[in-house]
């Protein structure tokens, strides 16, 4: 069974272009998870989407959005992108509720370049 | 100061050292996730606890609720160890806070 797949691996970019990053989760997982792990600091929580709705965001500014569709794979988009938007995206999956299920997994990670 | 922090940053031992890597946290969660990042940047989730201990293979991950405190074990350690390990906790919200991490190198 295939696990979480992100595409690109790599992505180069300038400052002010958009950057779309895409994440397929497990079969039959609903709950899609995006993290940003910039050089030198912790994963950070950026948005999770359920059921094709976004559920919750982290403390990111509106230009950091996505969506999940109906297959449950998700797109993020990061717009205007700035230096330090430079970071490992990742992306996760679950069955349902974190809180019920428990467990994530990640898939291999988009590394965004913005020069 | 961090919701979520682990000591030690850097760890660095040799081969079948026993290996403790602690978790304090600072916040009410429903559950408290012990991560493994590669150098490639891969994750893979170790475990997920809300209370006890629990064990798979060498690793032995236990939280103790009321300290708000978990540690993961290495028993036996390997140089295929070396990773970075994360601590995360994740609240009613599915809102996951990240712990820095530790930086783990086995030395054959």
């Amino acid at each position: 069974e295939a696990g979480v797949t992100q595409s690109p691996t790599h992505l180069i970019k300038t400052r002010g272009q958009q950057a779309t990053l895409r994440c397929s989760p497990i079969s039959g997982h609903t709950s899609v998870y995006w993290y940003q792990q910039a050089l030198g600091l912790g994963l950070q929580f950026l948005l999770w989407y359920d059921e094709g709705e976004e559920r919750n965001r982290g403390n990111f500014p509106p230009r950091f959005s996505g969506r999940q569709f109906p297959n449950y794979s998700s797109e993020l988009n990061v717009n205007a992108l700035e230096l330090e938007d430079s970071a490992l995206y990742l992306c996760a999956s679950s069955s349902g509720r974190l809180r019920n299920t428990g467990e994530l997994f990640f898939g291999e990670g988009s590394r965004l370049t913005v020069l | 100061k961090n919701e979520v922090e682990q000591s030690p940053q850097n760890l660095t031992a040799q081969e079948g050292e026993f290996i403790t890597i602690n978790c304090s946290y600072s916040v009410g969660i429903s559950a408290l996730h012990w991560l493994q990042q590669h150098p490639g940047g891969g994750i893979v989730s170790l475990f997920m606890l809300s209370s006890g201990k629990k064990k798979h293979g060498r690793l032995i991950a236990t939280i103790n609720i009321q300290e708000k405190h978990s540690s993961l074990h290495i028993t036996a350690s390997h140089p295929r160890d070396s990773a970075v390990y994360i601590c995360a906790v994740s609240n009613r919200d599915d809102k996951i806070i990240f712990g820095k991490g530790t930086r783990l190198h086995i030395l054959p």
